[in-house]
């Protein structure tokens, strides 16, 4: 089955300063990639998401990129803002009635 | 609310007792989810659903069986647990597999 790693498990960075996280995948067959912020004792939700026909993909401040032939995509925050504390769970899928595996998760930790 | 709803917040059973957990959403998908979260470990994959037909049965021990009656609710149903399963259980249910998930609050269970 699919195997996500998720580096790094703890990232600090200064407030306005930039954080990118980075997932590694086995299955080359998985052609969905999620990403999913949970706040302490929240649900974790969806912020961005890209396929695989696809390079990079930004909304505002979050963009996401993905290497195929590396099997490696990562999350980039930008001006990063004390609202962006949480924990990070990058997901892989090779569609059809899969389910999503998800990374271990990366605890970012804004400092003021 | 996110449009999944899921019942109880809060658990506490003994190893005995039998439970069960409710989830439900009214946002149309076709797809419904039952994943556990662990402290310092990924979010599993337990049980897939897609149109009401189990199509993943993560390697989950049997004291956990799953219940879809219609496409807008899924049970799991719980008996003779173990302290480890202790953890938060998170429903989540998507357009359809290849989509993001949406995310239930989950209930957090503590076997005793």
């Amino acid at each position: 089955g699919e195997n996500v790693e998720q580096h790094p498990s703890t990232l600090s960075v200064q407030e306005g300063d930039s954080a990118v996280i980075k997932c590694t995948y086995s299955d080359s067959a998985s052609n969905y990639f999620p990403w999913y912020k949970q706040e302490l004792g929240k649900r974790p939700q969806l912020i961005i998401d890209i396929r695989s026909n696809v390079g990079e993909k930004k909304d505002q401040r979050i963009a996401v990129t993905l290497n195929k032939t590396a099997k490696h995509f990562s999350l980039h925050i930008t001006e990063t803002q004390p609202e962006d504390s949480a924990v990070y769970f990058c997901a892989a899928s090779t569609g059809g009635a899969d389910g999503l595996t998800f990374g271990k998760g990366t605890h970012l930790i804004i400092q003021p | 609310e996110t449009g999944v709803t899921q019942t109880p917040r809060h658990l506490v059973m003994g190893m005995t007792n039998k439970k069960s957990l409710k989830c439900e959403q009214h946002l149309g998908h076709n797809a419904m989810y039952w994943y556990k979260q662990s402290a310092k470990k990924p979010l599993e994959l337990m049980f897939v659903y897609n149109f009401k037909e189990q199509t993943e049965n993560n390697s989950v021990p049997s004291r956990f069986s799953p219940e879809c009656p219609n496409s807008s609710h899924l049970f799991l149903h719980l008996h003779t647990l173990q302290p480890e399963d202790s953890a938060l259980y998170l429903c989540a249910s998507s357009p359809r597999a290849f989509y993001g998930y949406t995310f239930g609050s989950g209930t957090r269970l503590t076997v005793v």
